[in-house]
């Protein structure tokens, strides 16, 4: 089955790096996706990684998977208040060639504080 | 390159009328996915279309249908509208199963 779990909530002052974790059930996910969302406004994609990588780096960020454990990270390096926002994971499963639909999780509020 | 935009940006329904939402996709892109995100919730999957063919779909019952259009853009259409209808629609665009890229949505309320 597909079930994508988050914390809820996450506080850090700016400057210090945030952590944001997600779990993920179906073992045959492709791709895993962090979207970010401010107040109002879509979702923003972040960053993706391929199931058969263990680490991604993209400026401040890096994705860390643990196929093993079915555990996923996002860690913001030198967080800001612009990073304050609903930070979601998604999973994608094999579908076809024409594109893969996205299950998420309940989202991550991270909260800077200055 | 434009990006997926999404109209309108707010509406309000009452209960038992039907909505249509609109979507154009960024630009090369060929799939369409709609995903309805309730307050304080993360987004579920509708259905997506490719090449005009509605290509999945997730548990949502049959009033909600959708098309595609030869130019790749969508429309959302919900029938009888139900309270518990009231969310964020979000439409996303993709090519040929790269990462979806979303629009700002539409925020549906029913009274």
């Amino acid at each position: 089955g597909e079930d994508v779990e988050q914390s809820l909530f996450l506080s850090v002052r700016e400057g210090d790096s945030s952590v944001i974790n997600c779990t993920y059930t179906d073992s045959s996910s492709t791709y895993l996706y962090w979207y970010k969302q401010e107040p109002g406004a879509g979702l923003q994609l972040l960053t993706y990684i391929f199931s058969n990588m263990d680490m991604k780096q993209d400026q401040r960020l890096t994705v860390l998977l643990n196929k093993k454990d079915k555990h996923l990270s996002l860690r913001i390096a030198d967080t800001q208040t612009g990073d304050s926002a609903i930070y979601f994971c998604a999973e994608t499963l094999p579908q076809n060639n024409a594109g893969n639909m996205l299950t998420f999780g309940g989202g991550t509020r991270l909260m800077v504080k200055p | 390159e434009t990006g997926v935009t999404q109209s309108p940006t707010h509406l309000i329904k009452t209960r038992g009328q039907q909505v249509t939402l609109r979507c154009s996709s960024q630009s090369g892109h060929n799939t369409v996915s709609w995903y309805q995100q309730a307050l304080g919730q993360g987004p579920q999957f509708i259905f997506q279309y490719y090449r005009e063919e509605e290509n999945g779909r997730g548990n949502f019952p049959p009033r909600f249908s959708g098309l595609q259009f030869p130019n790749y853009s969508s429309e959302l259409n919900v029938n009888a509208l139900e309270l518990d209808d009231s969310a964020l629609y979000l439409c996303a665009s993709s090519f040929n199963g790269q990462p979806q890229h979303f629009g700002d949505g539409t925020r549906l309320s029913i009274l």
